[in-house]
């Protein structure tokens, strides 16, 4: 079963931040939240991830809320490359496989 | 770093046949390695889990008789695909964790199936 929420698809404009949000409102202690986009026809593309604190990288930005029930990624600058399905997922530090179980994502367009 | 290839990009086959898709770790070590399968229009769907040394653990409702997965080195997994059925057209894609880090998989370009 799902363990996130995400909207389905949202529209962003070239150079403006894009904020794409996530539910999940379940998630346990020993959780975390990754997430991965996925360019048309192409394997999936590890983002960040982040466990309680607020992450940051060379791509995005994770802001996770005090109660970890919902998080947002931010793209700062979003270009047309950055079109992609964006998965948000949680999956526990504990299992040793690492299983990503990937939900329906939101479909993020950029235009110019 | 942290390239992870597919082998080959696509592939068509005959009804009955089998397939071999490879999947390789370039540049790092990979003690868990997993394949997914994705149709059209849709979400990827875990298959199984494939460590190094040992059997695949597959997914519920998968065939493990029907979806060979051998994990032979640290670098390598392969799919192989028995007896092939139009359905089975998919694509099919691994990723894989770096022993280093443990957290983030890296995924390969994917291999297009297509079963005529």
């Amino acid at each position: 079963d799902a363990k996130t929420t995400q909207p389905p698809s949202m529209d962003c404009a070239e150079g403006r931040a894009a904020n794409l949000p996530c539910n999940h409102s379940t998630i346990s202690g020993n959780e975390y939240v990754y997430w991965y986009r996925q360019i048309h026809s192409q394997g999936p593309q590890y983002i960040i991830h982040g466990l309680k604190n607020n992450e940051t990288n060379e791509m995005a930005s994770l802001i996770i809320t005090e109660d970890r029930k919902s998080s947002t990624l931010i793209l700062p600058h979003a270009t047309l490359r950055d079109t992609a399905v964006y998965y948000c997922i949680v999956s526990p530090s504990t299992d040793s496989w690492g299983k990503l179980q990937f939900g329906a994502g939101t479909q993020v367009v950029v235009t110019p | 770093g942290a390239v992870v290839s597919q082998h080959p990009s696509w592939v068509i086959c005959k009804s009955g046949t089998s397939v071999k898709i490879e999947c390789r770790s370039l540049d790092f070590q990979a003690t868990t390695m997993f394949w997914y399968r994705q149709f059209p229009k849709q979400s990827l769907m875990l298959m199984a889990t494939s460590n190094e040394g040992s059997k695949a653990t597959y997914e519920q409702g998968v065939e493990k008789d029907k979806f060979l997965i051998n994990h032979a080195s640290l670098t390598l997994s392969t799919l192989t695909v028995t007896s092939a059925h139009p359905e089975d057209s998919s694509f099919y894609i691994c990723s894989a964790t770096p022993v280093a880090s443990g957290r983030e998989q890296y995924f390969g370009p994917g291999t297009r199936l297509t079963v005529t």
